[in-house]
């Protein structure tokens, strides 16, 4: 069955430390992929995403995930967090040959210390 | 523009007993999803509805069902509860099926004792 795997359960970092946050999936299709994250207390809201072309892609407030096709990986970065950045971060795989069925990972907790 | 509704916010139910959640999309959105929030499980996709047609089916037994109506607003049903149904339920809207930007509701927190 096709899975989205995020490595990290629970990440702690000081302020102005790098973040680099994996996702693997397992599906040999056509994908679209996605970041999704929710601050304490609020929605889940899109961060980035990649459709196609540029497997490099920037989102808001500087996050960048790069998509490499032969890992099946879409790993989230930032080179320097910030308390604000605190929030679960949630991987999503669209399988768009399989009907467009959208699948989360487990989420990983981002704890910035100040 | 308001944003995606659900009702209600909370719920506690006994084992055995149904339970009908509602979710309002934003205005203009025909496409609505819907997941189950656990801890350390993440969102699992239990359905999508657009134009009041079910589109994508997760891997929840058929205890799990739902609907979605004409002016897109859509409900959920989860009958004969399991103390394993506790969760969050998250409903999800987007502009048409393949308009890829989800936006999300508060969630309905089910409590099965």
């Amino acid at each position: 069955a096709q899975s989205v795997s995020q490595h990290n359960h629970h990440v702690i970092l000081s302020e102005a430390a790098s973040l680099e946050l994996g996702c693997n999936y397992s599906y040999g299709g056509t994908v679209n992929l996605f970041w999704y994250v929710q601050y304490p207390g609020q929605h889940l809201q899109l961060l980035l995403k990649y459709f196609s072309g540029d497997p490099l892609v920037k989102g808001i407030k500087g996050f960048e995930a790069e998509f490499i096709k032969s890992k099946f990986s879409f790993n989230l970065r930032k080179p320097s967090v910030q308390w604000s950045d605190t929030a679960e971060y949630f991987c999503a795989v669209k399988m768009v040959d399989q009907g467009g069925k959208l699948i989360f990972g487990q989420g990983t907790e981002l704890s910035v210390k100040p | 523009k308001a944003g995606v509704t659900q009702t209600p916010r909370y719920l506690i139910k006994t084992r055995g007993q149904q339970v009908t959640l509602s979710c309002s999309p934003i205005s203009g959105h025909r496409s609505v999803s819907w997941y189950q929030q656990t801890p350390g499980q993440g969102l699992q996709f239990l359905f999508e509805y657009f134009s009041e047609t079910q589109r994508n089916k997760g891997n929840f037994p058929g205890r799990f069902s739902g609907r979605q109506f004409s002016n897109s607003r859509s409900e959920m049903n989860v009958s004969t509860l399991e103390l394993g149904d506790s969760a969050l339920y998250l409903c999800a809207s987007s502009l048409s099926q393949t308009n890829e930007k989800l936006f999300f509701g508060s969630g309905t927190q089910l409590s099965v004792l």
